[in-house]
């Protein structure tokens, strides 16, 4: 079976650029999460979707970051503009349901911004 | 809220040498508590999980952990680690009432020495 499926999984891109991530959740899985990981901060989650319905996006750093799931199947991270403090490696997850506490991570998006 | 404290950022131990990572978790209701172990440059995957019954817990790869309410932790312990265990883990926990978000330690680094 396919895990989560992340694209692309190296992003280099200037100051000010949009950037747009993907996700691909595992086929029957209710909730999608995003997450960043960075060594100052660790592995923060910034929204998480049920039934493709956003939940939480309180860790949204900023209105740059915008999230979106228009289909079971797919869903986008987009940062714009993009500054150079956002590059960290970006985790999809995905879960059966939500509190289930059982989350599959996908391989990341490794976002380098200059 | 639901937290978590990972009380060690790195460990480093000498191979087939015991190891024990510490986590303890404040919560005013009852939990579910989760072991996740990343490989370099991979994501997350799920180590180990509490949800009810026996408080010792065993895992993938040899790993267990107890979950102790009274002192509210749910330490990983290995009896002999090898050099491929050489990896961050990640402790997490989710209330069992009602749809909530993981909420993951900061991680603690293990590091074995040959």
């Amino acid at each position: 079976d396919a895990g989560v499926i992340q694209s692309p999984r190296h992003e280099v891109t200037e100051m000010g650029q949009e950037v747009t991530l993907r996700c691909k959740p595992i086929s029957g899985h209710n909730s999608l999460f995003w997450y960043r990981q960075t060594m100052m901060r660790g592995l923060e989650l910034l929204i998480y979707f049920n039934n493709n319905v956003p939940i939480d996006d309180s860790g949204m750093p900023e209105d740059r970051f915008s999230a979106k799931m228009p289909n079971a199947s797919f869903s986008t991270l987009k940062i714009q503009p993009s500054e150079p403090r956002d590059s960290a490696v970006y985790f999809c997850a995905s879960s059966l349901a939500l509190g289930s506490g059982e989350l599959f991570f996908g391989e990341g998006s490794r976002l380098t911004v200059l | 809220a639901q937290s978590v404290t990972q009380l060690d950022s790195q460990v480093p131990v000498f191979e087939e040498a015991p190891v024990e990572l510490r986590c303890n978790y404040s919560s005013s209701v009852s939990v579910y508590l989760f072991w996740y172990v990343q490989y370099p440059n991979q994501g997350l995957q799920l180590l180990l999980k509490y949800l009810s019954g026996s408080t010792l817990v065993k895992g993938i790869n040899g790993f267990e952990a107890e979950f102790n309410k009274s002192q509210t932790s749910f330490h990983l312990r290995k009896p002999s680690v090898h050099i491929s265990d050489t990896a961050e883990y990640f402790c997490a926990v989710t209330v069992i009432q009602g749809a909530q978000k993981l909420v993951f330690g900061q991680g603690t680094r293990l590091t074995i020495n040959p």
